[in-house]
């Protein structure tokens, strides 16, 4: 039972540089998200999906963009990567509606930009 | 403006002994609590939560409990083990953000054998 699946699990890249981080869960959940964790920061939204076919910004969406490819896919792109990018990456999902609001977690990707 | 903050960012307990983890929050919208656990490079994972309309909830060794006239949930781990040694994570849903959540900064649990 594979759960959410992020890849890549690690990824350097160049300032200015795109890239996709790709994300797939198995437990036919409607809802999906994107966050960003930071040292001293927290874990902060980036950008969500309440269902197929809608994406909704998140708390730090500035520098990304994202896409709901269907019920099991949601991507995170950055198009041009700065440093202040440089952080690990959580993909998420849940199902809408679900009494305890329980959120379930990729294992991450680590992302330096230099 | 950090709706939900967790003040001590690490804390070092003795092996048998409790461990309380602190969050506080400052939106009455918030409705329901939610603690995750996270081991390194790994996700977090879902520990335990809360409802608004109740002030504890147990399971097994870990209880929650929710004082909401002062905007405080705390957890509870008794006995502590070398295996709950983690970086804990309070969150808080607002009912009308339907399943988003707000997390706090977090706490690393260190617990000594």
């Amino acid at each position: 039972n594979a759960g959410v699946t992020q890849t890549p699990k690690f990824q350097v890249l160049k300032t200015g540089q795109s890239m996709t981080l790709q994300c797939a869960q198995d437990m036919n959940h409607n809802s999906m998200y994107w966050y960003r964790q930071d040292p001293g920061m927290g874990l902060r939204l980036i950008y969500y999906s309440a269902s197929e076919g809608t994406t909704d910004k998140g708390e730090v969406p500035n520098g990304y963009n994202v896409s709901r490819l269907n019920k099991r896919e949601f991507s995170l792109r950055l198009e041009s990567a700065a440093p202040s990018q440089t952080s690990v990456y959580f993909c998420a999902s849940s199902e809408l509606g679900q009494a305890k609001n329980i959120q379930y977690f990729g294992a991450g990707t680590r992302l330096s930009v230099l | 403006d950090q709706q939900v903050k967790q003040n001590s960012p690490s804390l070092s307990v003795q092996e048998g002994r409790i461990s309380i983890l602190n969050c506080d929050y400052t939106n009455s919208m918030f409705d329901y609590f939610l603690w995750y656990k996270k081991y390194p490079a790994e996700g977090p994972t879902f520990l335990i939560s809360i409802s608004s309309i109740k002030d504890k909830n147990e399971d097994g060794r870990f209880t929650v409990f929710l004082n909401k006239s002062a905007k405080h949930l705390s957890l509870h781990i008794v006995p502590s083990q070398p295996g709950d040694s983690a970086v804990y994570f309070c969150a808080a849903r607002e009912k009308s953000s339907g399943d988003k959540l707000t997390f706090g900064t977090g706490t690393r649990l260190a617990v000594r054998p």
